[in-house]
């Protein structure tokens, strides 16, 4: 069964860096985009990054772009994601999530949509 | 950037149709995705394509798209059912995901 594992959440002082990771399996992982999406406490949910099956596409969230990195190792079938000069606001629960594409009609997808998600570490910026 | 609105609230009664909203510019022309999340777990994907169920996903709950306006429904709540319901697009503009921000189910 599909099962994406996410670590590497902790308390983490302002301006300072932390790494996250997605450890995947059940699944063939070089066959799917993948994204990291946030829940600030009591808040609805916020994209954050994706990065495309082979790693040659990423996107980010304008609250994050510039300081966060999304890369991925498919010989691991790991997803990571590298947050540099941290804000109050970053903190969240970050999920991992696998992406599929829906298409209405024609050879390329329509939109894109989460089929699963991890169950998310949190990570609490604060000094 | 794209904006989709969600109401904040929705409460119903046990047994009684719900329905969730999700407002945005031109909405219908594209797809759809809705996602429930239950307190202190991850969200489960409920609908997507706009009217399409995953596995696993009960018949009670169905999607419309058109227009400005998308809408999960579910045809008969249950207590199980309470939850927050986020609506989801992609913006192929910009290659962002949008979520809209959120529809708190209680039920009665």
């Amino acid at each position: 069964q599909v099962q994406l594992v996410e670590s590497g959440g902790g308390v983490v002082q302002p301006g300072r860096s932390l790494r996250l990771s997605c450890a995947a399996s059940g699944f063939t992982f070089s066959n799917y985009g993948l994204h990291w999406v946030r829940q600030a406490p009591g808040r609805g949910l916020e994209w954050v990054a994706l990065i495309s099956f082979d790693g040659s596409n990423t996107y980010y969230a304008d609250s994050v772009k510039g300081r966060f990195t999304i890369s991925r190792d498919n010989s691991k079938t790991s997803l990571y994601v590298q947050m540099n000069s941290l804000r109050a606001e970053d903190t969240a629960v970050y999920y991992c999530a696998r992406e599929l594409g829906y298409y209405a009609s024609g050879s390329s997808p329509q939109s894109y949509f989460f089929d699963y998600w991890g169950q998310g570490t949190l990570v609490t910026v604060s000094s | 950037s794209y904006v989709l609105t969600q109401p904040p609230s929705v409460s119903v009664a046990p047994g009684q149709p719900a329905s969730f909203a999700c407002g945005g510019n031109n909405i219908g022309r594209g797809g759809v995705h809705w996602y429930q999340q239950k307190s202190g777990q991850a969200p489960v994907l409920v609908v997507y394509g706009n009217n399409l169920r995953p596995s696993g996903i009960p018949e009670r709950f169905s999607g419309s798209n058109s227009g400005n306006t998308a809408t999960l429904t579910i045809s008969r709540v249950e207590a199980g059912d309470e939850a927050d319901y986020y609506c989801q697009v992609w913006d192929r503009s910009i290659d962002h995901v949008v979520f809209g921000g959120g529809t708190k189910l209680t039920v009665l």
